[in-house]
């Protein structure tokens, strides 16, 4: 099973700062098959990124992600008032598909 | 519109079983799988395991087998999903979620059924 840690845990920024969460994976991550979803509290996640670094239909240019293999970052370029939520990273290169543990994003 | 929509909250006895039904429209069921995933309380998201739509074939994560049943009804375009010997720690919310055309990444939610497991 591949474990992915997320960090920070916790990112304390102000709109209009630029956001940067990380992602590693214990193995390769397969193909690249990374995903990263936002959610907000009392609603499902929401896909953002997908493969790494194709955005996900109707997301804002603002969000980007990168990387390969065991490391992936999910950008925010300049962070706005309903940016501020929890980001979890998902890989589904490998059975059985898992989560990270979740980075919040908090106003500072 | 893809919509996924599941059924309603339910509160369960310890050792009980529920059952979450999640009814898909706007495409074509038999072509995705369909995902489950939890999230306990302030907790994170857990994959539980996959069905395909088309053939009925179920992937379970390990922490779940012996444990759930994935099913869908074609006829109806609902998934469900089944779990028994319930403790407090399936005190959740359970998401449906369907993967992609090549890939089992989620573009489309429904909107989660919260399980309490309380005496």
């Amino acid at each position: 099973e591949i474990a992915l840690t997320q960090s920070p845990g916790t990112l304390s920024l102000s709109p209009g700062e630029r956001a940067t969460l990380s992602c590693r994976a214990s193995q390769s991550v397969y193909s690249s098959y990374l995903a990263w979803y936002q959610q907000k509290p009392g609603q499902a996640p929401r896909l953002l990124i997908y493969d790494a670094s194709s955005r996900a239909i109707g997301i804002p240019d603002r969000f980007s992600g990168s990387g390969s293999g065991t490391e992936f970052t999910l950008t925010i370029s300049r962070l706005e008032p309903e940016d501020f939520a929890v980001y979890y990273c998902q890989q589904y290169g490998s059975s059985p598909w898992t989560f990270g543990q979740g980075t919040k994003v908090e106003i500072k | 519109q893809v919509q996924m929509v599941q059924s309603g909250a339910e509160v369960k006895q310890p050792g009980a079983s529920v059952k979450v039904s999640c009814k898909a429209s706007g495409y074509t069921f038999t072509t995705y799988g369909i995902s489950w995933v939890r999230q306990a309380p302030g907790q994170g998201l857990e994959w539980m395991g996959w069905i395909s739509a088309d053939t009925g074939n179920t992937n379970y994560a390990q922490n779940f087998q012996g444990r759930v049943t994935m099913t869908t009804d074609t006829s109806t375009n609902t998934a469900y999903m089944e779990l028994r010997s319930l403790t407090s720690d399936d005190t959740a919310v359970y998401y449906c979620a369907r993967g992609s055309y090549y890939a089992e990444y989620f573009p489309h939610w429904g909107q989660g059924t919260l399980v309490t497991v309380s005496s």
